[in-house]
């Protein structure tokens, strides 16, 4: 079983819409949470980050963090065309740097 | 403030040569992450360094690879023999020293093809 899971997708979904995004996750270690996008052919993109469990907002991106439940999401409202991309969702421990990936979700913003 | 540089951006190699993927930090980071990302699968970690200092390899392979980060110049991740399975992405990223709590800045990448 991977440390991490989530779902390839492909997601479809019409401009405008409200996307969800999540992950699972078997380490009760992982304290910092984050989401990256990543266009075809390019790097990662930090999105968001979250400190143990709670929400953030950024503009259209909600991150939410349920430790109890080893969940995060994040969502996505008002979705454009220039947000289709793959989502990877990140986690690791307090003690250590290194970044355990998802296998990330391809999404497709509809126009 | 050049983000994280890698270069070259694409690499091809025949099988049993060597590859050497470059990577200079963002100004300012003194740590460097290379992960590796196969086809349709996320990017696994393989080594964190410090200038001159190794910090934590346990995701490169035992054998044929190898990483640094000499005080003066970028890090290097060597890849000695390759093989059919070495081709894959490779992304190095880049932490300050401190307040690095959380998401760390990727490069490009560099997108190994052995032949």
């Amino acid at each position: 079983q991977k440390e991490v899971e989530q779902d390839p997708g492909p997601l479809s979904v019409p401009e405008g819409a409200i996307v969800s995004l999540n992950c699972t996750y078997s380490n009760s270690a992982f304290q910092y949470f984050m989401w990256y996008r990543q266009y075809s052919r390019k790097g990662p993109e930090l999105l968001m980050y979250t400190y143990s469990s709670g929400n953030k907002e950024d503009g259209r991106f909600t991150a939410q963090v349920d430790k109890s439940s080893k969940y995060i999401s994040l969502f996505i409202r008002d979705s454009q065309p220039s947000d289709s991309a793959t989502y990877l969702c990140a986690m690791r421990p307090g003690s250590a740097r290194q970044l355990t990936f998802g296998s990330g979700t391809q999404l497709t913003v509809l126009p | 403030n050049a983000g994280v540089m890698q270069n070259p951006r694409h690499l091809v190699r025949r099988r049993g040569q060597e590859a050497r993927l470059r990577c200079s930090p963002m100004k300012g980071h003194s740590h460097v992450y290379w992960y590796r990302q196969l086809p349709e699968e996320g990017l696994k970690f393989m080594v964190y360094l410090q200038k001159e200092n190794i910090i934590d390899e346990s995701g490169m392979p035992k054998e044929r690879f190898s990483a640094e980060f000499p005080k003066e110049g970028p890090s290097i991740l060597r890849i000695q023999q390759v093989v059919r399975g070495d081709s894959a992405a490779y992304f190095c990223a880049s932490s300050p020293t401190r307040g690095s709590g959380y998401g760390y800045t990727f490069g490009s990448g560099t997108r190994l093809t052995v032949v």
